[in-house]
């Protein structure tokens, strides 16, 4: 599969641990997003990369989060001291910049299939 | 202020038939682009269709179409022929320039009756 790929799909930790959330985009992708999704409601942007810059954060990425892409390729997301509030979807994206402008551009940010967290 | 507006929190459709699902948007940008998601219980995203705000044509694709009406600022989506695997919910969302921080709608629940 050379789609967008997330690991873990389900994490379930206790208020206060620390956890870690991998995406891997697709190959040549240089563009990264990572989003939240609450229950019942659209995705709202995090951060995003442009290879293994982070381009910007979302006045919703508090202290506690940290999002790195350190080769340009897989990125991670942690989140220190999770809250119960922390509970989510999170959506990994990708695009290829470079695919901007072409007659047979799509438009298209592919997403990852998404971790879901539980903080208890 | 929001920027993608879904009125519609759940639709329910009859197999065989369509079904438009509403979207209006807000923005000062010159160059922007809509897109409509779905996204089943399993939780993936599914790109479906863009529009682009210089396209002169409704986008197509399948048994999905836009319907872009740019002086009102709506991107609806409709789903032609629904069939049991449309049912789902449903995003419209758009970026500002090139800029692929997507303002997402609150959704559209659609189910599809047999």
């Amino acid at each position: 599969d050379t789609g967008v790929s997330q690991d873990p799909r389900h994490k379930i930790t206790k208020r206060g641990q620390n956890v870690t959330f991998r995406c891997d985009p697709i190959s040549e992708h240089n563009r990264l997003y990572w989003y939240r999704q609450t229950l019942g409601q659209g995705p709202e942007f995090l951060t995003y990369f442009q290879n293994e810059a982070q381009l910007e954060k979302s006045r919703l990425l508090s202290d506690r989060f940290s999002a790195e892409r350190p080769k340009g390729s897989f990125s991670t997301l942690e989140i220190q001291r999770t809250e119960q509030g922390d509970s989510a979807m999170y959506l990994c994206a990708s695009r290829s910049e470079a695919s901007y402008g072409l007659a047979d551009y799509t438009g298209e940010l592919f997403f990852g299939e998404g971790s879901r967290l539980t903080v208890l | 202020a929001q920027k993608i507006t879904q009125t519609q929190p759940g639709m329910f459709v009859q197999e065989k038939e369509a079904v438009t699902l509403d979207c209006t948007y807000d923005t000062s940008d010159q160059s922007y682009g809509l897109f409509w998601y779905k996204q089943p219980s399993s939780g993936e995203m599914i790109f479906l269709i863009y529009q682009g705000s210089y396209d002169e044509q409704n986008a197509t694709e399948g048994r999905y179409s836009l319907n872009f009406q740019k002086a009102r600022k709506s991107a609806n989506l409709v789903i032609s022929a629904s069939q049991l695997g449309d049912s789902a919910m449903y995003f419209c969302a758009m970026r500002e320039g090139d800029d692929y921080k997507l303002s997402f709608g609150a959704g559209t629940t659609v189910t599809v009756r047999a």
